[in-house]
């Protein structure tokens, strides 16, 4: 079946550290996204990614990177220079990116991130 | 820029209907709704996108406003199954195709047997 695989579930992170959470799609979707929930708010935009080799900064994207090298995988680091990290962290994706508004997103069951 | 959800939350038993609202300042392309349980993944209900267009999944149906650059969400008959916490997620004109959504705060809802 296809879908999204977020990795690890569970991270555990210590100050100073710089972690990365996988997110990997076998869906042959072009564009992906990076979404970070805080306890009781909604989901706001990092970093996404219309094709491979390419992306963009969402509205929250100081303190994190991500890379594009493959369509399938779009992976991002959470720096030291993120101050307030312990969140929980969904990828997702949508076929045809920007050009097919039509569809909605799949998500990946997400990544919660705690700093110790 | 973030849409406002309305109500927050809501408290509903078995059966009862509710209205959820999703309001923006900006003008829209397009409207999702999401459902996600407690420490799950959100998942699609449906997605609106001309003005007045109205779309239904199951129970759950909804409807966009563009001249109000409004959106909502209502649940008949509501079941156990529909507790969560249902996001609006608004894709603005003029944001240059991107695709990407910006989501509303959330609205908690939850069914009583």
């Amino acid at each position: 079946d296809g879908g999204i695989t977020q990795s690890p579930k569970y991270l555990f992170r210590k100050e100073g550290q710089n972690v990365t959470l996988s997110c990997e799609q076998n869906l042959n979707h072009d564009a992906m996204y990076w979404y970070r929930q805080d306890p009781g708010q909604g989901l706001r935009l990092i970093y996404y990614s219309q094709i491979v080799n390419d992306f963009q900064k969402g509205d929250i994207a100081e303190g994190y990177s991500v890379s594009r090298e493959k369509k399938e995988s779009f992976p991002l680091t959470v720096t030291s220079a993120q101050k307030n990290p312990t969140a929980f962290y969904l990828c997702a994706s949508r076929t045809g990116g920007g050009g097919s508004p039509r569809y909605g997103y799949t998500f990946g069951s997400g990544t919660r991130l705690t700093v110790v | 820029q973030q849409p406002v959800q309305s109500p927050q939350a809501v408290i509903l038993r078995e059966g009862e209907d509710a209205v959820i609202n999703c309001s923006s300042s900006k003008a829209l392309y397009s409207v999702h709704w999401y459902r996600q349980k407690h420490g799950e993944a959100p998942v699609f209900l449906m997605i609106l996108l001309k003005g007045g267009e109205q779309k239904g999944h199951e129970k759950i149906s909804a409807s966009f406003n563009e001249k109000k650059q409004q959106s909502s969400l209502y649940l008949t008959a509501s079941q156990l199954s529909y507790s969560g916490t249902y996001f609006c997620g608004t894709e603005y004109r003029g944001s240059g195709n991107t695709g990407k959504l910006i989501f509303g705060q959330g609205t908690t809802l939850q069914v009583k047997p």
